[in-house]
């Protein structure tokens, strides 16, 4: 069971940015999965869950507008697009497998720096 | 906003007991809020440790059991050991579909 993110990096602000988490070990269509990010010297952020299927998305109200979480079974990959960054955006960010009320597989997590 | 608040920080003696609490701005902590909690070192990655209020994880040493204590949610570490200095988060989930990280709570061992 294994989590890799990827698509982190340097971006300026107002730039956008799509990371991706591909999945492996399990059967990802059948599992809620989530982003949550963490600053740096700060602590975790739960960012937004989307259903199995996709057809239900939860986000923290923040990054409403600006974030949008999406998967593709096919792929076993998720996906966040990230748009109209700004500097506190810049943080590490795990994807993880949200399986009954826990987040119980984390990536390794993927860098993204949003400065000019 | 919801803010779930946690100690800042918690030192331990070898083989002392420590309790870590998790509570809302507003309100009290259930499990219908299905408590979860997780360690973090630096540079890695959490670990789930609980969920569900107080059910480990598998591989998670008894020596972590989870907890409502009054109205808030609990951790405690009894027996601590030297690698149990971390980072620990707690987790609620709102009846609004959406998750809550505390703020995190420092634990020294020593």
């Amino acid at each position: 069971v294994q989590l890799v993110e990827s698509g982190g990096g340097l971006v300026q602000p107002g730039g956008s940015l799509r990371l991706s988490c591909a999945a492996s070990g399990f059967t990802f269509s059948n599992y809620w999965m989530a982003w949550v990010r963490q600053a740096p010297g700060k602590g975790l952020e739960w960012l937004a869950t989307i259903k199995g299927d996709g057809s239900e998305i939860f986000q923290v109200d923040s990054v409403k507008g600006r974030f949008t979480i999406s998967r593709d079974n096919a792929k076993n990959s998720l996906f966040l697009q990230m748009s109209s960054l700004r500097a506190e955006d810049t943080a590490v960010y795990y994807c993880a497998r949200d399986n009954d009320y826990k987040m119980d597989v984390w990536g390794q997590g993927t860098t993204v720096t949003v400065s000019s | 906003q919801t803010v779930v608040t946690q100690e800042p920080s918690f030192s331990v003696s070898p083989g002392g007991t420590v309790t870590l609490t998790c509570g809302l701005s507003s309100g009290s902590v259930s499990t219908n809020s299905y408590p979860s909690w997780y360690q973090q070192t630096p540079g890695q990655a959490p670990r789930t440790l609980i969920y569900r209020t107080n059910t480990r994880s598998p591989g998670v040493p008894d020596r972590f059991s989870g907890s409502i204590l009054g109205n808030k949610a609990a951790l405690t570490i009894t027996g601590a050991q030297a690698d149990d200095e971390s980072d620990y988060y707690c987790v609620l989930y709102m009846s609004s579909g959406t998750y809550v990280f505390g703020t995190g709570t420092k634990v020294t061992v020593l």
